[in-house]
Order: structure tokens, then C-alpha cells, then sequence
């Protein structure tokens, strides 16, 4: 069973330039997530999808962020404009409805804003 | 505000001893926990979880303890080999917020041969 795919592995911007993410889930995994990992920190969750929908959105900062999953399969995240405390890991995960919290994760897009 | 708390950034034991991870959390909505085990350059992974409803829960050389009174829970690795050496993550949910997941900061695990 292929896993969570993420692109691009790595990006390296200036402040005030823009960036995208690309998640693809497992295969048949409804709910879809987008977690912030700081450096030192826990993973933050930014936002939550089941199938097209939004479910939770609340931390993730709107004047910047956005987020969007056609079709209920792939998923993007945008920053425009990325700030130096943007920095950070983007980790997608995703599961099945109703699932208890086991998420799987992909491995990530590491972005250093300079 | 953080509600899951893992107070020691690191541990460090020796193989085939046992290697304790704690973390404590505020919420009292809780009612489902997980440990995730993370290696540098990846995704966590899922390693053990227990609901509310139980104190134990033991998947081979990994077993999760729950106290609710103390709001407290812990992971234990025995033995511990070079392998489980990663970070691993505390996390909790409560079943009314679509299981979002609120995690600790990690603690690094490293197992000496």
C-alpha cells in the first residue's frame, strides 16, 4: 500500500515570496490533515478536510495560509506571503472517517524562509 | 496553553534496559491517547494508543499506561534496542472535535548499544 506522498521535499524562499505544498493521501483515506512542525516543537494542526469539506480550520492563519483538497483526494497548502516564523516542517497525514486518531503521516516539505 | 506536556526533551538508556516516556496533559475532554514514534527525516509514525475507558494497553515491547486521576500517561519500551532510539510524540483527542490531535513537543529517545 504506497504511503502518503508530499512534494516538494524541501524549499528554500525570501520573506514576502510564495510557496505550495502537495499532498496525496492513501488511497481511500477520507480525512486529510496539514500539520505545522516548528523546529523543538509538536506537530500543530492547520487544518482538517473530510473528503471536499473543511473541518477544522481554526489555527491556521487565513491572511497567509490557504488550503484546498479537490475532488476529496489530492490536497495543496499555500503561504502568500511566507514570514521568517514560517519556517517550518508541513506534514499531511491522513486516515480513515471516524478513525480514532491513527494518522499517517508523509514525510513531510521542509520550508526555510530567509 | 499547552495542553500536552512532555517535560524531558530527552532520555538517554541502556540497551536492553527500560525506557520510561512520560506525559501529562490538561484537558480533562481527553479521552483518547497515542504515542507516535518519529526518526529524523520522516513522517511519525503510529506506535500505541489507549482510550480513556482503559489503564493499560500492551503491543509487545510496548505497553501505555493511563492515570486520569493524575492526568498523566506513559509509555514503556522493554527491552529497548538501538532501533526505538527516535522522538517520540504524546498526543490526545476528544472524540467531539473529530479526533483532532493536540501533541506534546517530543522527547528524544536514544538507546546506547
Amino acid at each position: 500500500e504506497a504511503g502518503v506522498a508530499q512534494s516538494p521535499r524541501y524549499k528554500i524562499i525570501e520573506k514576502r515570496q510564495s510557496v505550495a505544498f502537495w499532498c496525496n493521501p492513501i488511497s481511500g483515506h477520507a480525512t486529510l490533515y496539514w500539520y505545522q512542525q516548528i523546529l523543538g516543537q509538536g506537530p500543530k494542526l492547520l487544518i482538517q478536510f473530510q473528503n471536499n469539506g473543511v473541518v477544522d480550520d481554526s489555527q491556521l492563519p487565513k491572511d497567509r495560509f490557504s488550503a484546498e483538497r479537490l475532488k476529496g483526494v489530492d490536497s495543496t497548502l499555500k503561504i502568500q506571503p511566507a514570514k521568517l516564523e514560517d519556517s517550518a516542517v508541513y506534514l499531511c497525514a491522513s486516515s480513515f472517517i471516524g478513525g480514532t486518531g491513527e494518522l499517517f503521516f508523509g514525510e513531510g516539505s521542509r520550508l526555510t524562509v530567509l | 496553553d499547552q495542553q500536552v506536556k512532555q517535560n524531558s526533551p530527552s532520555l538517554s538508556v541502556q540497551e536492553g534496559r527500560i525506557s520510561i516516556l512520560n506525559c501529562d496533559y490538561t484537558n480533562s475532554m481527553f479521552d483518547y491517547f497515542l504515542w507516535y514514534k518519529k526518526y529524523p527525516a520522516e513522517g511519525p509514525t503510529f506506535l500505541i494508543s489507549i482510550s480513556s475507558i482503559k489503564d493499560k494497553n500492551e503491543d509487545g515491547r510496548f505497553t501505555v499506561f493511563l492515570n486520569k486521576s493524575a492526568k498523566h500517561l506513559s509509555l514503556h519500551i522493554v527491552p529497548s534496542q538501538p532501533g526505538d532510539s527516535a522522538v517520540y510524540f504524546c498526543a490526545a483527542s476528544d472524540g467531539g472535535s473529530n479526533y483532532k490531535l493536540t501533541f506534546g513537543k517530543g522527547t528524544l529517545l536514544t538507546v546506547n548499544p
